[in-house]
C-alpha cells in the first residue's frame, strides 16, 4: 500500500525566511509525484510533478526536489500569499490511477 | 476554460436523508475522481472513472455511497442514507488518462450531517 507522509504538520515563518517542507513516500513503482496547494474553502491546485530521483522544478518562489524516498518543496523569500497548506501525492505502477495524498503541511507566512 | 464544477458547494442535511454531489468535469478528460477530505484522515480517494467506467471503488466506505457517470460530462456521488460521520468536503478531480497527467480539483462540496 502507497504511504505519503508529509512534515512538518504545521510551519510558521517570518516574511522572507526561507524554509523546507518534505514529504517521504512509499510506494510499489513510482510513476509520478506530485505537489498542490490548497487555499482554505478551495479544492487543491497543481504546482509540479516529479517523475524521477534527481529531478527538479520550479515556479516563482518555489522549487521541488525528488530523491528515491522523498521529496523536498523549498520556498525561497516567502510572502504572505504563499500561506497555503502544500500537499504531497504519489502515483504508483501497483496502485489505483487515482494519487495517494499526504496529510499537508500547513504553512503560514507572517509579515 | 471553467475547470471542474461541483454543486452544491454546502449541504446540510439530517441524519437519514438521501444526498446527491453533482461534478462536471473539465472537457475532453476521460477519467474522474471522487476524494473525501477530513481533518484526521486527509485526502481519500473513494472511486474513479475511465471513460465513464468505473475502474476501482475500493474507497467506497459503505454501501450507502454509490457514484454514476452516465456520460462524459456528468457524474453523481449519492449517500442514503446520510449519517453524522459522513460530514467532510467531498472533492471531484478530473484528468486525461496519461502516464504523470495531474489531477484538476473542483472547490468541493462541504457536507455536514446533523
Amino acid at each position: 500500500e502507497d504511504q505519503v507522509t508529509q512534515s512538518p504538520e504545521a510551519l510558521r515563518l517570518q516574511e522572507g525566511e526561507s524554509s523546507s517542507l518534505n514529504c517521504s513516500y512509499t510506494v510499489s513503482g513510482l510513476r509520478g509525484l506530485f505537489w498542490y496547494r490548497q487555499d482554505p474553502g478551495k479544492g487543491p491546485e497543481f504546482l509540479f510533478t516529479l517523475y524521477s530521483a534527481g529531478e527538479e522544478k520550479e515556479k516563482e518562489r518555489l522549487k521541488a526536489t525528488l530523491t528515491k524516498k522523498e521529496s523536498f518543496l523549498h520556498i525561497t523569500a516567502p510572502k504572505p500569499e504563499d500561506s497555503a497548506t502544500y500537499l504531497c501525492a504519489v502515483n504508483s505502477g501497483g496502485g489505483a490511477d487515482g494519487l495517494t495524498f499526504g496529510k499537508g503541511t500547513h504553512l503560514i507566512i507572517q509579515p | 476554460d471553467a475547470g471542474v464544477i461541483q454543486s452544491p458547494r454546502h449541504e446540510v442535511t439530517e441524519m437519514g436523508q438521501e444526498v446527491t454531489l453533482r461534478c462536471k468535469p473539465i472537457s475532453g478528460h476521460n477519467s474522474l475522481f471522487w476524494y473525501r477530505q477530513t481533518m484526521m484522515r486527509g485526502l481519500e480517494l473513494l472511486i474513479y472513472f475511465n471513460n465513464n467506467v468505473p475502474i476501482d471503488d475500493s474507497g467506497m466506505p459503505e454501501d450507502r455511497f454509490s457514484a454514476k457517470m452516465p456520460n462524459a460530462s456528468f457524474s453523481t456521488l449519492k449517500i442514503q442514507p446520510s449519517e453524522p460521520r459522513d460530514s467532510a468536503v467531498y472533492f471531484c478531480a478530473s484528468s486525461l488518462v496519461l502516464l504523470g497527467s495531474p489531477l484538476h480539483f473542483g472547490n468541493g462540496t462541504r457536507l455536514t450531517v446533523t
